[in-house]
């Protein structure tokens, strides 16, 4: 059982703007900011967001982040295939010292 | 460019012990410390902690406390994890990853080890 809640998988159309939820308590999102993740199937994750709402370099501008509370989330606009991948939030929890990781969003295409 | 690179593909049987590598290139090792996250198969990511490279500090996760063991070579500009005591649900791919520090992201990730922990 993760400590952050993301729902298990998410849908779109080509073109289309889906959010996924990130979902975790006062230890950990309300006290630190959240990264985002991307992994393609076979390989290692990639930064996709951090500090919230960072993009590294390289990133499009598709993708962006925001938090409110306890719960953060990752919008990606105009849907393309090659999104069709897993995304992952993560966050320094104070309770636990360490990072903690949602389940994981699987995002179709259709 | 930054690089990770990590040792090959290992299978162990219960009981034994494993050792990852993680060789760094393309900024200045010691600046950063080194995560070392898991995913067991079809599993989500588990942070097992992290080590600095400037001295060696250390932040392990409460789950793997006691049976890991984290170090760096600074002159290769190398980290390893050690991992003892293998179970079954040890199994997974081995991620290192770069961080500044303990808590800060975790930014240029390695390829993967695969450990496979079978009798």
């Amino acid at each position: 059982q993760s400590v952050l809640t993301q729902p298990p998988s998410a849908s779109g159309t080509p073109g289309q703007r889906v959010t996924i939820s990130c979902s975790g308590s006062s230890s950990n999102i309300a006290s630190n900011t959240v990264n985002w993740y991307q992994q393609l199937p076979g390989t290692a994750p990639k930064l996709l967001i951090y500090s919230n709402n960072q993009r590294p370099s390289g990133v499009p501008d598709r993708f962006s982040g925001s938090k409110s509370g306890t719960s953060a989330s990752l919008a990606i606009s105009g849907l393309q295939s090659e999104d069709e991948v897993h995304y992952y939030c993560a966050t320094w929890d104070d309770s636990l010292n360490g990072w903690v990781f949602g389940g994981g969003t699987k995002l179709t295409v259709l | 460019q930054v690089q990770l690179v990590q040792s090959g593909a290992e299978v162990k049987k219960p009981g034994a012990s494993v050792k990852v590598s993680c060789k760094a290139s393309g900024y200045t090792f010691t600046n950063y410390g080194i995560n070392w996250v898991r995913q067991a198969p079809g599993q989500g990511l588990e942070w097992m902690g992290w080590i600095s490279a400037y001295n060696g500090n250390t932040n392990y996760a409460q789950k793997v406390q006691g049976r890991v063991t984290m170090t760096t070579e600074t002159s290769t500009s190398t980290a390893y994890m050690e991992l003892r005591s293998l179970r079954s649900d040890d199994t997974a791919v081995y991620y290192c990853a770069r961080g500044y520090s303990s808590s800060t992201r975790a930014d240029y990730w390695g390829q993967g080890t695969l450990v496979t922990v079978s009798s």
